[in-house]
């Protein structure tokens, strides 16, 4: 069961956006914790994509952004495009300064 | 660009110890400003932080791993390494190692496959 929850998977058609929640607590996202998010590919080393809630690192295509709010925070990918399929995962941190991650999300490109 | 590699037996045998290591070029784990995480992966997805090692010494490690993990560092050879003590199936993982930069793991290994069986 991991700490912060994400939905197992969300898809949409070339072009689309989507979105991928991840919930978590008082004592992770809700304690003011940043949010960082990941896209991987199995097999491969898994990608910061969105860094500090909302920050993208240099090469990371601006059509991925975040968002927090309160115990939750959001990624959104527009102009979906096939090489975006992949999961994604979420991760924060708590009191204890271990990180904390969401169960991870399977974004499929119809 | 920071790059990571982990190595070590890919098979381990119930109630012995896991043993991988980290192998770090681009940037020195001895630098200051980072912390050195260990990370695993389930076969359901999830992905659990095992701890982390910064200053050359300093230790951090999951309170529900603690009895059984030690991290350590060889700033000679730029690595640092992941002891699992008492393993069972349940340990059965990717194992990754990472870069962390103010709590984000701004750089992975591709990771290391073990399985705890006889």
């Amino acid at each position: 069961q991991s700490v912060l929850t994400q939905p197992p998977s969300v898809s949409g058609a070339p072009g689309q956006r989507v979105t991928i929640s991840c919930t978590g607590s008082s004592s992770n996202i809700g304690a003011g914790y940043d949010v960082h998010w990941y896209q991987h590919l199995p097999g491969t080393a898994p990608k910061l994509l969105i860094y500090d809630n909302n920050n993208r690192p240099s090469g990371v295509p601006d059509r991925f952004s975040g968002s927090k709010s309160g115990t939750s925070a959001s990624l959104a990918i527009t102009g979906l495009q096939a090489e975006d399929e992949a999961d994604y995962y979420c991760q924060s941190s708590d009191s204890s300064r271990r990180g904390v991650f969401g169960g991870g999300t399977k974004v499929t490109v119809l | 660009q920071v790059q990571l590699q982990e190595s070590g037996p890919g098979l381990v045998k119930p109630s012995q110890t896991l043993s991988l290591t980290c192998s770090v070029s681009g940037g020195s784990i001895s630098s200051g400003g980072h912390y050195w995480t260990w990370i695993r992966q389930f076969s359901g997805k999830g992905l659990e932080w095992i701890g982390y090692i910064y200053d050359s010494g300093s230790t951090y490690y999951n309170p529900s791993l603690k009895s059984r993990v030690t991290i350590s560092a060889d700033t000679s050879k730029n690595q640092f390494s992941l002891k699992l003590t008492s393993v069972t199936a349940a340990d059965t993982a990717v194992y990754y190692c990472a870069r962390e930069e103010r709590r984000a793991f701004d750089f992975w290994g591709q990771g290391t496959m073990v399985t705890v069986s006889s």
